[in-house]
């Protein structure tokens, strides 16, 4: 079955940076992408971005442009997001999520999530 | 970018009432338009995708319709357990925008 592992809570300070993986299982990595999604404490989901696991195509939310990064390793089937000059509003929960393979793609929507990590951002 | 928008924030209704919340796209996105409910504390789950398509092993009373800009998610009969929130979201597409999500209650 189709399962989405992610790595464990982590607490930073206003500056640093942050790593997030999502290790997959029970599916092809290739043919499908990941997308991060977060959630402030409270509040609504906020789509951060997407990663194609065929070709590693990425696509961020334009707020986000230029602090976040992400990347695959398609040998362990694991999904990366990371963060940077982390800022006290990027205290969240990140959700990944599986989702189509190419940007312009009827099958983008989340099926299978995973568990959430959350991130703690605190001086 | 395509902005999605929720109607109403919140809505409190009884067990059995017929409940439809409303979303809204900034510009139309065909049938892209999936569903979602959150439960407190829970992981998103996917309710309905391609605007009507109702997802495996999601109740019947979830239904969902619309093209184009306009878009509904209606509860036929509303149960207990439908206690949640729920976001619409568009994915044709980067930005992949969620709606700011309507709360549903027990009234």
């Amino acid at each position: 079955q189709v399962q989405l592992m992610q790595s464990g809570a982590e607490v930073k300070k206003p500056g640093a940076s942050v790593k997030v993986s999502c290790k997959a299982s029970g599916y092809t990595f290739t043919s499908h992408g990941i997308s991060w999604v977060r959630q402030a404490p409270g509040q609504g989901l906020e789509w951060v971005g997407w990663i194609s696991g065929y070709d590693g195509n990425t696509k961020y939310a334009q707020r986000l442009q230029g602090r976040v990064t992400m990347t695959t390793d398609s040998s362990t089937s694991t999904a990366f997001m990371e963060l940077r000059s982390l800022r006290s509003d990027d205290t969240a929960v990140y959700y990944c999520a599986r989702v189509g393979p190419f940007d312009y793609d009827s099958s983008g929507f989340a099926h299978y999530w995973g568990p959430g990590t959350l991130v703690t951002v605190s001086s | 970018d395509v902005q999605m928008t929720q109607s109403p924030s919140s809505l409190s209704a009884s067990v059995g009432d017929r409940v439809t919340i409303a979303c809204r796209a900034s510009q139309g996105i065909s049938n892209y338009l999936a569903w979602y409910q959150q439960k407190p504390g829970k992981v998103p789950k996917l309710l309905i995708y391609a605007a009507s398509t109702l997802q495996s092993g999601v109740p019947s009373r979830f239904s969902g319709s619309g093209s184009g800009t306009d878009f509904t998610l209606t509860i036929s009969t509303l149960q207990p357990e439908d206690v949640a929130t729920y976001y619409c979201q568009k994915y044709n597409s980067a930005p992949r925008t969620f709606g700011q999500g309507t709360k549903v209650e027990i009234k």
